[in-house]
């Protein structure tokens, strides 16, 4: 069965400052990754995934992720980090033959000004 | 704008009264998934229809159930709710099946129960 680890619970950052949120993650087959942002009492919202190709991906608000194979991770990165960002941040993956995304269980970033 | 749209936003029910809170969407899309979200935990796939194929996550209790008249609107029906299952429960769709498909999500309906 597939899984996603975020092995932060919380992150804090400096405004400004560049950000990362780590996660990891164990798929049969191909992954597929993707990056979910949650803001409080609202749905997700889409940010970015990987597919195949380039291993950097670039995404909405100025986010990227790097698809590390070997280390089967998918980091999520920002060079500037804003105080809009602040946020719960949501890692998943697609394979393995289910039907839905599994989730890791969110990492809050909290932006600091 | 296209997008999914979910009614209630908030919805208050009392212990074992039948509820349905219902997803629309604009997109287009062929599947139509519905996730459960428990305080500050992951969100966990219930179900998904394809097209008008439902099928049922192994684990998902048989209190849960849902319906899908046509393309835009899918309904997750809970027949006798359950303390346990206050939650915020998503609607996303897909344009396909496909594993590189995005999910589009709507705000979520937060359910308490009463």
């Amino acid at each position: 069965a597939q899984s996603v680890a975020q092995p932060e619970d919380q992150v804090n950052v400096a405004e400004g400052n560049p950000l990362t949120v780590k996660c990891t993650y164990s798929v049969s087959g191909n992954p597929y990754l993707f990056w979910y942002v949650q803001y409080p009492n609202r749905g997700l919202q889409f940010l970015l995934k990987y597919i195949t190709g380039d291993n950097l991906v670039k995404g909405s608000y100025g986010f990227e992720a790097e698809f590390n194979k070997s280390q089967t991770s998918f980091h999520l990165k920002k060079p500037s980090a804003l105080v809009s960002d602040s946020a719960l941040y949501f890692c998943a993956v697609r394979g393995g033959g289910a039907d839905g995304l599994t989730f890791g269980k969110g990492t809050h970033l909290i932006i600091q000004p | 704008d296209a997008m999914v749209i979910q009614n209630p936003r908030y919805q208050v029910t009392q212990f074992g009264k039948p509820v349905t809170l219902s997803c629309s969407q604009t997109l287009n899309h062929n599947v139509m998934y519905w996730y459960q979200q428990k305080s500050s935990q992951a969100p966990k796939l219930l179900f998904h229809y394809y097209d008008k194929d439902f099928n049922n996550e192994a684990d998902t209790p048989d209190n849960f159930q849902s319906r899908r008249p046509n393309t835009s609107f899918c309904f997750l029906d809970i027949r006798s709710p359950g303390l346990g299952d206050a939650a915020m429960y998503l609607c996303a769709t897909s344009r396909e099946k496909l594993y590189q498909e995005t999910q589009y999500f709507g705000p979520g309906t937060r359910l308490l129960v009463l």
